[in-house]
């Protein structure tokens, strides 16, 4: 399984735009790119997957360059309520019938301030 | 549709006591697995199950932590003889049957169940 690396933790302020860096050099052919976000004392929350070039949804943007080993999530115009723990993944888990245990790194704590 | 619920929301044992937690999946989920957090750590997968089978438990412990999914009723975490160590949040998360082909099978988690050992 691939392994990631991202900033442990990050600071913003209100109305700014935020990427957060996820590097994965042994990312493998079948494996996907899925970011989750954690507020405290909650669970995960799926947030944007992708496998490559650029995903976006009503939360988030995630742009894969060619090589896919690193991504970028992308939270426009943050708030206070998007301080939390973003993770991101890597691997195959729930696709196309895999095994599906997710592996979560230690993720990067976003702080946004007013 | 309810989420995927966990109780106790907080629970607290004395060493050498046993811990239960409980979790029901999200309706038409039939697929659980058990992670758990340590403080300032990511999530530690532990064990998959589907309804009546464990399907993979390289995350477990091999003493003292045993989990099942049975036919009818929540998904149980049971941790024996607890210690000190065992103090955590643990998550469960539900999905829907693996659908294969191109489809992504999100996983659904509850709030969790944080294990005070005293």
């Amino acid at each position: 399984l691939a392994k990631t690396t991202q900033p442990i933790s990050m600071d913003s302020y209100e109305g700014q735009e935020v990427n957060i860096t996820c590097s994965h050099n042994n990312i493998a052919t079948n494996d996907y790119i899925t970011w989750y976000q954690q507020f405290p004392s909650q669970g995960p929350r799926f947030i944007i997957q992708g496998y490559k070039t650029k995903v976006t949804n009503e939360v988030a943007s995630l742009f894969i360059p060619a090589d896919r080993k690193s991504s970028t999530l992308s939270l426009p115009r943050v708030s206070l309520s998007d301080t939390a723990v973003y993770y991101c993944l890597v691997g195959d888990a729930g696709y196309g019938g895999s095994q599906g245990n997710l592996i979560f790194g230690k993720g990067t704590k976003l702080s946004v301030k007013p | 549709n309810a989420g995927v619920m966990q109780n106790p929301r907080h629970l607290v044992r004395r060493r050498g006591q046993e811990a239960r937690l409980r979790c029901s999946p999200m309706k038409g989920h039939s697929h659980v697995y058990w992670y758990r957090q340590l403080p300032e750590e990511g999530l530690k997968f532990m064990v998959y199950l589907q309804k009546e089978n464990i399907i993979d438990e390289s995350g477990m412990p091999k003493e003292r932590f045993s989990a099942e999914f049975p036919k009818e009723g929540p998904s149980i975490l049971r941790i024996q003889q607890v210690v000190r160590g065992d103090s955590a949040a643990y998550f469960c998360a539900s999905s829907p049957r693996l659908a294969g082909g191109s489809s992504y099978n999100e996983q659904f988690f509850g709030p969790g169940t944080r294990l005070t050992v005293l």
